[in-house]
């Protein structure tokens, strides 16, 4: 079993489309979580910083914690084309190194 | 602010050869670390370098190996390459050793032919 899970798409929706972006983890010590966005070719950028459970928001992006069912999420509200990237979930393991998902390819259609 | 700088951008090279990949920090920061993606994969940890000191290291073999500077730049050097070794290598810096957010650069893409 991989470490980190994720669905690697591609997930296509209209623009305004509200976005779903999901992770499952194998690990319950997992304390930190991150969401990254990459553009083809382009480095990782990172988007969401978590600690815990709980919601975060920043504009339109709110990342999701759930650590009774090691589950985290990202949510892109009134999506738009300039979204369309691949999306990465990383967790911070111990002595700080990250381990990514696969990866979720989106495409928002104008 | 400069963020995170990379070179060489694009490396084409024969198996068996060597390769030696730079990284410049984000200004302020003091750690960097090391990825390898291959295409359609998620970033696979290489290792992270500290007050010029190796300090954790992933599932990857000797060949593999780096280098910290005083002024916290870092290298990457791979030795006998292998077909398998293409993909792009990006470097993130953070701030603590490590113990912060990790903001990567635009990566060097290798290609072993």
């Amino acid at each position: 079993q991989k470490e980190v899970e994720q669905d690697p798409g591609p997930l296509s929706v209209p623009e305004g489309a509200i976005v779903s972006l999901n992770c499952t983890y194998s690990n319950s010590a997992f304390q930190y979580f991150m969401w990254y966005r990459q553009y083809s070719r382009k480095g990782p950028e990172l988007l969401m910083y978590t600690y815990s459970s709980g919601n975060k928001e920043d504009g339109r992006f709110t990342a999701q914690v759930d650590k009774s069912s090691k589950y985290i999420s990202l949510f892109i509200r009134d999506s738009q084309p300039s979204d369309s990237a691949t999306y990465l979930c990383a967790i911070r393991e111990y002595g700080n190194k990250l381990v990514f998902g696969a990866g979720t390819i989106l495409r928002v259609k104008s | 602010d400069a963020g995170v700088t990379q070179s060489p951008t694009h490396l084409i090279k024969t198996r068996g050869q060597q390769v030696t990949l730079r990284c410049s920090p984000k200004s302020g920061h003091d750690t960097v670390s090391w990825y390898q993606q291959a295409l359609g994969q998620g970033p696979q940890f290489i290792f992270q370098y500290y007050e010029e000191e190796e300090r954790q290291r992933g599932n990857f073999p000797d060949r593999f190996s780096g280098h910290q500077f005083p002024n916290y730049s870092s290298e990457l050097n791979v030795n006998a390459l292998l077909l398998g070794d293409s993909a792009l290598y990006l470097c993130a810096s953070s701030h603590s050793g490590g113990a912060d957010e990790q903001y990567f650069g635009p990566g060097t893409r290798l290609t072993v032919t």
